[in-house]
């Protein structure tokens, strides 16, 4: 079955860009989104169709896919941008989640 | 748009457990919708999905045979009936809004607040 991963934890201090990957086989031919997810609340889209962001999600919020890998990529990070991160994939009417990444803001 | 679970609880392994969720702010029978879930303290997991008019469904390989997803455009309600129960199926459960109108293209743009289903003896 198909997998993506993510690492874990990412560490960024107040104001500099985080990246946060998404890895699979060949995941640059799906289509890929991010969800962000704060303690105790329910996930929310941050980034659709590899690149689109929903209205309402600021603007230092930007994707990327291509090759085997996706990335979330937060400009000027603030603090609260401290949550867990999500990247989901899908093929073929199978959507896959990645593990989670924790953006700790330092 | 609003979306609302109800119907989790605690439930012996083995047995069964409706949910439902009630859709409000949007044409309901326009999209595909779906249930993710989420054990504790874990990632998310994909459930199931169902169509616009529900004639096509889809279920992740775990659930296959033991969970149903259904609804009823006429009352914007999503269900999912959950049966044969086992530890592993605590979770939080999410009901969750395709994005795309009409044809679906599996990113979730509005969650509920999801309905905690504990299955223990």
């Amino acid at each position: 079955s198909y997998e993506v991963t993510q690492p874990p934890s990412v560490s960024v201090s107040p104001g500099q860009t985080a990246s946060i990957t998404c890895s699979g086989h060949q995941l640059g031919n799906k289509y890929t989104c991010w969800y962000q997810q704060k303690p105790g609340q329910s996930p929310v889209l941050v980034i659709y169709l590899d690149t689109k962001r929903p209205s309402g999600i600021p603007e230092r919020f930007s994707g990327s896919n291509s090759g085997n890998t996706a990335t979330l990529t937060i400009s000027g990070t603030q603090a609260i941008d401290e949550a867990d991160y999500y990247c989901q994939a899908w093929d073929s009417n199978t959507v896959i989640f990645g593990g989670g990444t924790k953006l700790t803001v330092l | 748009v609003q979306l609302v679970e109800s119907g989790g609880g605690l439930v012996q392994p083995g047995g069964s457990l409706r949910l439902s969720c009630s859709a409000s702010g949007f044409t309901f029978s326009r999209y595909t919708m779906h249930w993710v879930r989420q054990a504790p303290g874990k990632g998310l997991e994909y459930v199931s999905a169902i169509s616009t008019n529900g004639g096509s469904t889809y279920y992740a390989d775990s659930m296959k045979g033991r969970f149903t997803i259904s609804r009823d455009n006429s009352k914007n309600t999503l269900s999912l009936q959950m049966s044969s129960l086992r530890a592993d199926d605590t979770a939080v459960y999410y009901c969750v809004k395709d994005g795309q109108l009409e044809l679906p293209q599996y990113y979730f743009d509005y969650w509920g607040q999801g309905t905690l289903v504990t299955v223990s003896s």
